[in-house]
C-alpha cells in the first residue's frame, strides 16, 4: 500500500460541520501519528494538526484531530468560505521509514 | 526552529539526472532523532515520499522509485541530496526537502519546481 485512503473529494455550506477520513492499516495509522496538511492552491503545505488531535499555534479550534485503530479522520466545524482547499493526511510507516500521505481531499464550501 | 531550503536546476533535460540539494539551518543533519528526507508532488497529484536517510548513512527509498534514486548526505555542510536518473515528463514536480519523524510533525522547505522538458 503506498497512499492512505481518503475520499477525493467533500463539500458543506458556510457554518457547517464537514468530516473528512484517513484510513491506513497497522504499520502505519495504526502504530504512528497522524498528521494533516492544508493545502491552498499554489502554496506549500500547512500543518492543520499533528500527533493525532494536536493544533499548532494560530489554527483556529474550528479544527479537530481524531484517531481510532487504523483510521483517522479531521472535523472542520463552523465551514468558512477560506477552508476551501486540499487536505492531506499523513502518517510514519514503520517498514519504510518514511511518511506515507492521503491522495487528498478537496474541499468545496458550496 | 529548524529552516530547510531547496536548490538546484529549474530545469532538467528528458533521460538525463535531477540533482536537488537541501541546506539545513537551525538543527543538526547529524542528529539521531530524525530522518531527512524528499517528497514531491507533481503539478494537480498528491503528495509522494521519495526516500529518507538517517543520520547513520542509511537510505530507505519508495518502492516505486527505489530503482533511479539516491540520497545522500554531506554532515560537515549540514545538507543532504537527491538524485533521480532517467527522468520523464512524469518527474515534473514540485520537490521538498523535509526533517522527517515517526514522533512528531514534518519540517518543510519551501518546495522547488523541477521542470522535465527537451
Amino acid at each position: 500500500q503506498s497512499v492512505l485512503t481518503q475520499p477525493p473529494s467533500a463539500s458543506g455550506t458556510p457554518g457547517q460541520r464537514v468530516t473528512i477520513s484517513c484510513s491506513g492499516s497497522s504499520s502505519d495509522i495504526g502504530s504512528n501519528y497522524v498528521h494533516w496538511y492544508q493545502q491552498l492552491p499554489g502554496t506549500a503545505p500547512k500543518l492543520l494538526i499533528y500527533s493525532n488531535h494536536q493544533r499548532p499555534s494560530g489554527v483556529p479550534d474550528r479544527f479537530s484531530g481524531s484517531k481510532s485503530g487504523a483510521s483517522a479522520s479531521l472535523a472542520i466545524s463552523g465551514l468558512q468560505s477560506e477552508d476551501e482547499a486540499d487536505y492531506y493526511c499523513a502518517a510514519w510507516h514503520d517498514s519504510l521509514n518514511g511518511p506515507l500521505f492521503g491522495g487528498g481531499t478537496k474541499l468545496t464550501v458550496l | 526552529q529548524v529552516q530547510l531550503q531547496e536548490s538546484g536546476p529549474g530545469l532538467v533535460k528528458p533521460s538525463e539526472t535531477l540533482s536537488l540539494t537541501c541546506s539545513v539551518s537551525g538543527g543538526s543533519i547529524g542528529s539521531r532523532s530524525y530522518f531527512w528526507g524528499w517528497i514531491r508532488q507533481p503539478p494537480g497529484r498528491g503528495l509522494e515520499w521519495i526516500g529518507s536517510i538517517y543520520y547513520s548513512g542509511s537510505t530507505y527509498y519508495n518502492p516505486s522509485l527505489k530503482s533511479r534514486v539516491t540520497i545522500s548526505v554531506d554532515t560537515p555542510k549540514n545538507q543532504f541530496s537527491l538524485q533521480l536518473s532517467s527522468v520523464t515528463a512524469s518527474d515534473t514536480a514540485v520537490y521538498y526537502c523535509a526533517r522527517l519523524t515517526g514522533l512528531d510533525s514534518y519540517s518543510w522547505g519551501q518546495g522547488t519546481l523541477v521542470t522535465v522538458s527537451p
